[in-house]
């Protein structure tokens, strides 16, 4: 199957500051790739569809201006959490649909990114 | 909200007999997928079943779905204590966004 990887897998950092996630599609070009927040025992949250070359969709209640998206490539899409409050300490998890593969509804989920801000 | 809801929250049972997982959803989907994930992980995909289907089978798993109900099942036979992990559903509608379910926590006890 196509695999998802991000970067970094695991981020500590101060109140105030700015925190980058990536999400690399490996081995497939994707067009579309999702970005989803999950809080502890909980379930996912879709945040925002990241669509390349424009912009991102938000989900209602997600903050545009905090949450930065950029999919510059067809294999690569950011996500900037800015001024990253205790709040947004998370486990954040991106996707990606592989358009061009057999299982063209499926989507491939990254391994995650533990977020955890002082 | 377009999230579903699953039932049990969490379910607890002994290696080899089946654990059977339930997801209710609120609105018309093109398909539906269920998707393991282990704490603190990312999910794996395990089977997709899409609006006109009524059943699908994959190894030990069997899913059904009645769109009539707006709801599905997870079927797990013989359970093995590696199954222990949360399960999730999530459909897709026309958007082609995912919504995830609140989730099962499964406990596999050897």
């Amino acid at each position: 199957g196509a695999v998802v990887s991000q970067h970094p897998s695991r981020v500590i950092c101060k109140s105030g500051t700015s925190v980058k996630i990536e999400c690399r599609s490996l081995d497939f070009q994707a067009t579309t790739m999702f970005w989803y927040r999950q809080f502890p025992k909980q379930s996912l949250m879709l945040m925002a569809t990241s669509n390349e070359g424009s912009k991102a969709t938000y989900e209602q209640g997600v903050e545009k201006d905090k949450f930065l998206i950029n999919h510059a490539s067809l294999t690569l899409s950011t996500l900037t959490v800015t001024s990253a409050h205790p709040e947004d300490s998370s486990f954040y998890i991106c996707s990606a649909r592989d358009p061009s593969g057999r299982a063209f509804d499926e989507q491939f989920f990254g391994p995650g990114t533990r977020l955890t801000v002082l | 909200s377009q999230q579903g809801e699953e039932d049990p929250q969490a379910l607890s049972i002994q290696e080899g007999e089946n654990a059977t997982m339930n997801c209710s959803y609120k609105t018309s989907i093109n398909n539906l997928q269920w998707y393991r994930q282990n704490s603190g992980r990312g999910l794996v995909h395990l089977i997709l079943i899409r609006s006109n289907e009524r059943e699908k089978h994959s190894g030990r798993l069997r899913v059904t779905l009645d769109t009539s109900k707006k709801s599905s099942s997870l079927l797990i036979t013989a359970s093995r204590a590696a199954d222990t992990a949360s399960y999730f559903c999530a459909t897709e509608t026309g958007a082609n966004n995912l919504f995830f379910g609140t989730g099962t926590r499964l406990t596999v006890i050897p």
